[in-house]
């Protein structure tokens, strides 16, 4: 079974400042993945970074990295540069099987 | 390659009907999934495909909902008796070929209000 959590259901940060939302996950799974996914308004889910739980280096894919803490089953997202297309709600999920398991997300919001 | 579409995007119905909803995965993609997601959370797994064989079933899938993807190609979510508690957006997301089995590509959905 795998479980992930968004503590923070809304956050807002003046554009081109650095912002950091977090995820906690729990499984029973050996090898799994984790993924920050950003839903627009438009509400087409888009992938933003993932991480494969077997490598130790953290990912990153351009204004975005991720801070992978395995033992403590952490797995935070940072945005840097903010933008104001950055606006959407962002889901942490989890995949250790076939399933995607998603948590409840953080609405991020990019004040101008 | 346009992506995963999803047809229609949005229904409206009354308690009772019958409503099927359509998923066109990226055509590289061997898997396909359902998931359904409520205003304010996070989407929840519904069922998915690995070519034509359904392999696993949520039990949010309730005997009113019925999935299948013939020729392991689209893919139909039908919901019989629709239920108010049934409103919801209805996602569809494929899987394979170069972006590999994890990453998950999502269509735009499809919308369901139960009157």
């Amino acid at each position: 079974a795998q479980t992930v959590t968004q503590s923070q259901p809304e956050m807002s940060v003046q554009e081109a400042e650095t912002v950091t939302l977090s995820c906690t996950y729990d499984t029973s799974e050996s090898n799994y993945y984790l993924f920050w996914y950003k839903q627009p308004p438009s509400r087409q889910m888009i992938l933003v970074i993932r991480q494969e739980a077997y490598k130790q280096q953290n990912a990153t894919e351009n204004r975005f990295s991720v801070n992978f803490q395995k033992a403590a089953k952490s797995f935070s997202l940072k945005i840097s540069d903010s933008q104001l297309g950055d606006t959407a709600m962002y889901f942490c999920a989890s995949r250790g099987n076939e399933k995607l398991t998603f948590g409840t997300g953080t609405r991020l919001t990019i004040i101008p | 390659d346009t992506g995963v579409s999803q047809d229609p995007r949005h229904k409206i119905t009354k308690r009772g009907q019958n409503v099927t909803f359509r998923c066109d995965p990226i055509s590289e993609h061997n898997r396909l999934y359902w998931y359904r997601q409520t205003l304010g959370q996070g989407p929840e797994f519904l069922t998915y495909f690995q070519n034509e064989a359904q392999l696993e079933k949520s039990r949010l899938l309730s005997d009113r909902f019925s999935a299948e993807r013939p020729k392991g190609s689209f893919s139909t979510l039908e919901i019989q008796r629709t239920e108010q508690g049934d409103s919801a957006m209805y996602l569809c997301a494929s899987s394979g070929g170069t972006s590999g089995a994890n990453v998950l590509t999502f269509g735009a959905g499809s919308r369901l209000t139960v009157l």
